[in-house]
């Protein structure tokens, strides 16, 4: 099964809109990161959350962590038409620490 | 900037076929990933290597083989293609001290008639 899940599947929203997804897992983790993909290319890394730290910032984006809900969200703030792509989580299960588990990923259609 | 490239971005192979996926980074990353994508079950690692020569199976190393002759090239091998092996083949690579930040190449879409 999936490690990480993400929520909703699709998101459909304005231009300056927030936009948040959320993203669930089931083993304690090293560590959780959020990668965006468009539309048939490769993942671009957006940033990384470590299992001791519980909210971090980059630019317009505002990760957050809960390990006690094994949960974490992804904010996109004043959301542009060019954030349009799908967002995967993707954790680093402890111990083993040698391989990502990505989740399905979460649909996002910023509308201009 | 790291750069991954893969060798095909869409590929047509007929079942039986033995087919190539290549995939070269250019920053000296140890660490070299294959995984498949599919709607609705995200990325599933297929193998991975941490050293020329050397490989570990992931998730679903089945009907699949990969060869790492050299650091920079890693490449995922179907030794008979199906029609099941129809998929996003995504290549990533990392620093071995920072494996978990991994940069993707663009993907080759693959099609197996």
């Amino acid at each position: 099964s999936q490690q990480g899940e993400e929520d909703p599947q699709a998101l459909s929203i304005q231009e300056g809109e927030n936009a948040t997804m959320n993203c669930s897992y089931k083993t304690s983790i090293n560590n959780l990161q959020w990668y965006r993909q468009n539309s048939g290319r490769g993942l671009v890394h957006l940033i990384l959350i470590r299992s001791n730290e519980r909210e971090k910032h980059s630019g317009r984006l505002r990760v957050t962590l809960d390990t006690s809900k094994k949960s974490s969200s992804l904010l996109i703030t004043a959301s542009r038409a060019a954030d349009t792509a799908s967002y995967f989580c993707a954790t680093d299960p402890y111990p083993y620490g040698n391989k990502l588990v990505f989740g399905a990923g979460t649909i996002l259609r910023v509308k201009s | 900037d790291v750069k991954v490239t893969q060798s095909s971005r869409y590929l047509v192979k007929r079942t039986g076929e033995k087919v190539f996926l290549e995939c070269v980074q250019d920053m000296d990353h140890e660490n070299m990933f294959w995984y498949r994508q599919d709607p609705g079950l995200g990325l599933r690692l297929i193998y991975f290597s941490y050293d020329v020569k050397m490989k570990e199976k992931g998730d679903i190393p089945e009907g699949y083989s990969v060869s790492r002759e050299k650091k920079e090239r890693f490449s995922l091998i179907l030794e008979s293609a199906s029609t099941n092996q129809t998929s996003m083949y995504l290549c990533a690579s990392a620093k071995i001290e920072n494996r978990v930040e991994q940069f993707f190449g663009p993907g080759t879409r693959l099609t197996v008639l």
